[in-house]
Formats: structure tokens, sequence, C-alpha cells
């Protein structure tokens, strides 16, 4: 069973342009979350997706930054018009279920995004 | 609303030093609680973890248990390597606005030296 794939590992991106980061979670696991890492910072979440749904954005920055999970494919977080700030390791982690229990999250290797 | 606190680092061992790495936690009804380690590089993988009071979670000599009375969850090894060396992210997963929510302290990076 294959686990949480992100790509790119690496991602450079010069100010101005976008940047798309792509998240597989595991098999069975239809609830994605996606977290931020600033340098020497601990994570911080970002958004909380179920298929085709938006469940929390509350950690997304109100502009710029969507995300996404199609019926089919992978999720996709997207931030539009990169500025140096944004340069970060972005990760992805999935769960078999949401609610109601302890279920842990599985992280993915992250994709760090650097901002020229 | 729901938060971990973490003893700062860097922590600096020589080998085979006792690890004691402090964390506790502010949460409404019973979370589970988790070690995360993260690699230099790498994403995090998931060291060990606590579903309720009294639980101890262990890992690759690594030991935590689920204290209820002090709302802690400190981290120990007996005996680190050089190979441990790494940061470590305590965790909680609470039930907050319909859905488990995993939230992170701010890391403690180890150094371990020969």
């Amino acid at each position: 069973n294959a686990g949480v794939m992100q790509n790119p590992r690496h991602l450079v991106r010069r100010r101005g342009q976008e940047a798309r980061l792509r998240c597989s979670p595991m098999k069975g696991h239809s609830h994605v979350y996606w977290y931020r890492q600033l340098p020497e910072e601990g994570l911080k979440f970002m958004v909380y997706l179920q298929k085709e749904n938006i469940i929390d954005e509350s950690g997304m920055p109100k502009e710029r930054f969507s995300a996404e999970f199609p019926k089919e494919g992978p999720s996709i977080l997207r931030i539009q018009q990169v500025v140096r700030g944004d340069s970060a390791a972005y990760f992805c982690a999935s769960s078999p279920t949401g609610t109601g229990g302890h279920n842990e999250q599985f992280f993915g290797p992250g994709t760090r995004l650097t901002v020229l | 609303g729901n938060s971990v606190t973490q003893m700062e680092g860097p922590v600096t061992l020589s080998e085979e030093a006792f690890l004691t790495i402090n964390c506790t936690y502010t949460a409404t009804g019973y979370p589970s609680l988790f070690w995360y380690v993260q690699y230099p590089g790498e994403g995090l993988q998931l060291l060990l973890k606590a579903t309720k009071a009294d639980d101890k979670g262990s890992n690759k000599g690594f030991e935590a248990t689920y204290r209820k009375e002090t709302t802690s969850f400190h981290l120990e090894k007996g005996s680190v390597q050089v190979s441990d060396s790494a940061v470590y992210f305590c965790a909680l997963i609470g039930f907050s606005g319909g859905y488990n929510k995993l939230i992170f302290g701010a890391g403690t990076r180890l150094a371990v030296h020969p």
C-alpha cells in the first residue's frame, strides 16, 4: 500500500508565478489535510478537504491560496502570484475517516517551495 | 481551544544519554496524543501514539505516557543514538468543529553527538 504521495518534491518559482502542489492520499483515504512549515517552525494547519468538499479552510490565507480535492485525481494546493514569504515546505496528510475517532494522519514527504 | 506546548530546543546530548522532551496539552474532551519525528529534509513520521489516559506509546526505544492529571505526554528514551538526531513534534487530535483536528507543538530539535 503506497503511502501519501506528493509532487513535485521541490518547486522553484519566481515572484508572481503560480505554484501547483499535488497530493495523492493513501488508498482508501478520502480525507486530505494540508499544512505549511516555515523554516525552523512547526506545522500550521491550512485546509481540510474531503472529496469535492472543503471542510475547513480556516488556516488558509484569504488571498492567492486555494485548494481542491476533485472526485477523480489528486488534491491540488494552488498558490497564485507567489511571493518570497510563500517559501516553505508544504505537507499533505490523509486519513481514512474524519470524525469522531482518534485516527492518525499519514503524512507525505512534502513539497519544498522556493520563491526567487 | 486545543493547543500543545513542548519544550524549546535545541536539545544537545551525547550518545547513550537519557532523553526527555516535555509536552503538555490543553484540550476539551479526550484527545489522542502523538509524537512525530522529522529527519532532515524529510516529511513527518509517526513515532508513537496513545489514545486514552494512562496509555503508554512506545516505538524504537522511545516511550511516552498519556497523563491526564498533568495533561502531559513527555517523550523519553533511555539511551539516545546519533541516528536519533531529528526534530520531534508533539501533537494531539481533538474533536473540534465536527472533525478531528491535528494540532502540533512547535517542535524540538534534538542533536546527538558521538
